[in-house]
């Protein structure tokens, strides 16, 4: 069974261009997560969905951040535009509805120069 | 607002010795609480988990204690081994929501 799958793995843009990430979940998953890796802050939750539905996006950063989930194998991540300090690695992260642990994709790295 | 913290960023053990990460969190309403392992250009995979109604769960060489008075969970690592070099991210969740997680420590475990 193939785990949760993002694209693509690795981003090299300039400040000021538009940068979309995308995951699809584990099969039968109802809930996903975009989380952000830094140096300084660790794993930051940005947002979630539960069945394509967003529950919680207070940890987006600004209005230059959206996240969507148009059907259940499929999320999009968007900045726009982006700058130098977007610069990290976003995780996809998916859950069954039994139970609390995360299923984590590879991650895509983001460079914005 | 860091809920969930590890003060220490780094941890340097030898193998075969026990290997001991400190987790603090701040949010009373936690009631589930995760350790994740994290190798380089991977995403975290899941270790062990504890929920707030037990104080100790074992898995293996792998122990997680959960103090619930001093809000303060640790993994224990016994022996530890070179392959358990990773970065460890502790996490906690209010019941099956949202799992806010640590700064993550480094362990090194040297042959």
């Amino acid at each position: 069974d193939a785990g949760v799958i993002q694209s693509p793995r690795h981003e090299v843009t300039e400040m000021g261009q538009e940068v979309t990430l995308r995951c699809k979940p584990i099969s039968g998953h109802n809930s996903l997560f975009w989380y952000r890796q830094t140096m300084m802050r660790g794993l930051e939750l940005l947002i979630y969905f539960n069945n394509n539905v967003p529950i919680d996006d207070s940890g987006m950063p600004e209005d230059r951040f959206s996240a969507k989930m148009p059907n259940a194998s499929f999320s999009t991540l968007k900045i726009q535009p982006s700058e130098p300090r977007d610069s990290a690695v976003y995780f996809c992260a998916s859950r069954s509805g039994q139970g609390a642990t995360q299923y984590f994709g590879p991650g895509t790295r983001l460079l914005v120069l | 607002d860091q809920q969930v913290k590890q003060n220490s960023p780094s941890l340097s053990v030898q193998e075969g010795r026990i290997s001991i990460l400190n987790c603090d969190y701040t949010n009373s309403m936690f009631d589930y609480f995760l350790w994740y392992k994290k190798y380089p250009a991977e995403g975290p995979t899941f270790l062990i988990s504890i929920s707030s109604i037990k104080d100790k769960n074992e898995d293996g060489r792998f122990t997680v204690f959960l103090n619930k008075s001093a809000k303060h969970l640790s993994l224990h690592i016994v022996p530890s081994q070179p392959g358990d070099s990773a970065v460890y991210f502790c996490a906690a969740a209010p019941q099956i929501n949202d799992m806010r997680f640590g700064a993550g420590t480094r362990l090194t475990v040297k042959p």
